[in-house]
């Protein structure tokens, strides 16, 4: 079975601020790929990123970047200097090779406040 | 079309009613997923098509749910005996292939059961 954790429900912080968003995941898997998703107000997720499990570099795209460790199971999202539109539920996901479906954590609301 | 279409965006219905929720994809992408987000939760898998035919429909919660995509493009989502459980977001993607090439999302169809 797959789970994803993503134990922070609310985050609040001050624009500019820096924010990490975690996420640890279990999967019996040996190929697994890892997502994030961001849901505005709107409803609609957004795909952010996706990394498999062979790729463990590290990433920074824009104001984003992700800390992926197998060691640790974990697929931790940062948002550098934050902005107001940056407010929303983020979605960390897991999926096996077959990439049928996904799992995701309950998420995280993130509060950027002006 | 341009995105991923989910009508209608909001449905109000009495308990024991069947109701149907319609997704309309972006054209030429063969695979299709409906997702349902609960308040406050992530979303759930419900059901995969790739083509006309459900490669996986293990998500699906019992038997009073059914999905279809006759044409291999729009989807509907059918619900009997609605129960005040089925209360939730309805959501609806599609890819060019399986979740690893990324997924779309529509904006969802939010379920009221009264």
């Amino acid at each position: 079975a797959q789970k994803v954790t993503q134990a922070q429900t609310e985050i609040s912080v001050v624009e500019k601020e820096d924010v990490t968003l975690d996420c640890v995941y279990e999967t019996r898997d040996t190929t697994y790929y890892l997502f994030w998703y961001k849901q505005p107000p709107s409803g609609e997720l957004v795909f952010l990123i996706r990394r498999n499990s062979f790729d463990e570099q590290n990433e920074i795209s824009g104001r984003y970047s992700w800390n992926f460790q197998k060691s640790t199971s974990s697929f931790n999202l940062t948002i550098t200097a934050s902005q107001v539109v940056d407010s929303a539920v983020y979605f960390c996901a897991l999926s096996g090779t077959s990439g049928s479906r996904l799992t995701f954590g309950e998420g995280t609301q993130l509060t950027v406040n002006p | 079309g341009a995105g991923v279409s989910q009508t209608p965006s909001n449905k109000v219905t009495e308990k024991g009613k069947y109701v149907e929720l319609r997704c309309d994809p972006i054209s030429g992408h063969t695979a299709l997923y409906w997702y349902r987000q609960s308040l406050g939760q992530g979303p759930e898998f419900l059901i995969y098509f790739q083509g006309t035919g459900a490669a996986d429909d293990s998500g699906l919660p019992n038997d009073r749910f059914f999905a279809v995509r006759p044409e291999g493009s729009v989807s509907t989502l059918k619900i009997q005996r609605t129960e005040r459980g089925d209360s939730a977001v309805y959501l609806c993607a599609s890819s060019s292939g399986t979740a690893l090439y990324g997924y779309t999302f529509g904006s969802g169809t939010r379920l009221t059961v009264v």
